[in-house]
């Protein structure tokens, strides 16, 4: 049962578009989510993350949404670019039980 | 910094072998986790080491996997007897923040495949 869903398990996008990676979660006491980026054959790495008193987070050509009433939060890459093209990781913080929980992925395609 | 070390990359055995995974976490660093992921179940936590210390060890599927962690620059996950079911990718991540939201870096990974 997962509480971190990323709905899409893949999306493909022009180079130079927006893309809109999505994830929505089931318990409204998470305060933290962040969004991890994996290349083939290599670990996550973090890319940015957003607090529950925000409403977004931006750093360069990314950009966090969270929508707390919807429980859903995106990431906007603007523009898209071919090496943006990973997997990319939805991951909340569950203060009370002490754990991260993780989203399956969505693999992002950016095309020239 | 080399970041955090994994080894071997690729592990290929056979059901009921005993196999031993590697990691040096980045140095200073004082937490380290122990990651499976899976297409099913994605990315799950095993065990979490605080100063060398085991503080949660509830996603270790089974009494077949055990982790050590003998000092502040190495951690070893170990499963046996090996069974199919076990193939994945392992990862090692370490930070300073322990099991927070603090950002964590992980090593290349360990693909599994148990025959």
């Amino acid at each position: 049962d997962q509480q971190v869903k990323q709905n899409s398990p893949s999306l493909s996008v022009q180079e130079g578009r927006i893309s809109i990676l999505n994830c929505d979660y089931t318990n409204s006491m998470f305060d933290y989510f962040l969004w991890y980026k994996k290349y083939p054959a290599e670990g996550p790495t973090f890319l940015i993350s957003i607090s529950s008193i925000k409403d977004k987070n931006e750093d360069g050509r990314f950009t966090v949404f969270l929508n707390k009433s919807a429980k859903h939060l995106s990431l906007h890459i603007v523009p898209s670019q071919p090496g943006d093209s990973a997997v990319y990781f939805c991951a909340a913080w569950d203060g009370n039980n002490r754990k991260l929980i993780w989203g399956l992925g969505t693999s992002l395609a950016v095309n020239p | 910094d080399a970041g955090v070390i994994q080894s071997p990359r690729h592990e290929v055995t056979e059901m009921g072998q005993e196999v031993t995974l590697r990691c040096k976490p980045i140095s200073g660093h004082n937490s380290l986790f122990w990651y499976r992921q899976t297409m099913m179940r994605g990315l799950e936590l095993l065990i979490y080491f605080n100063n060398n210390v085991p503080i949660d060890d509830s996603g270790m599927p089974e009494d077949r996997f055990s982790a050590k962690m003998p000092n502040a620059s190495f951690s070893t996950l170990k499963i046996q007897p090996s069974e199919p079911r076990d193939s994945a990718v392992y990862f090692c991540a370490s930070n300073n923040g322990g099991v927070s939201y603090n950002e964590q870096f992980f090593g290349p990974g360990t693909r599994l495949t148990v025959l």
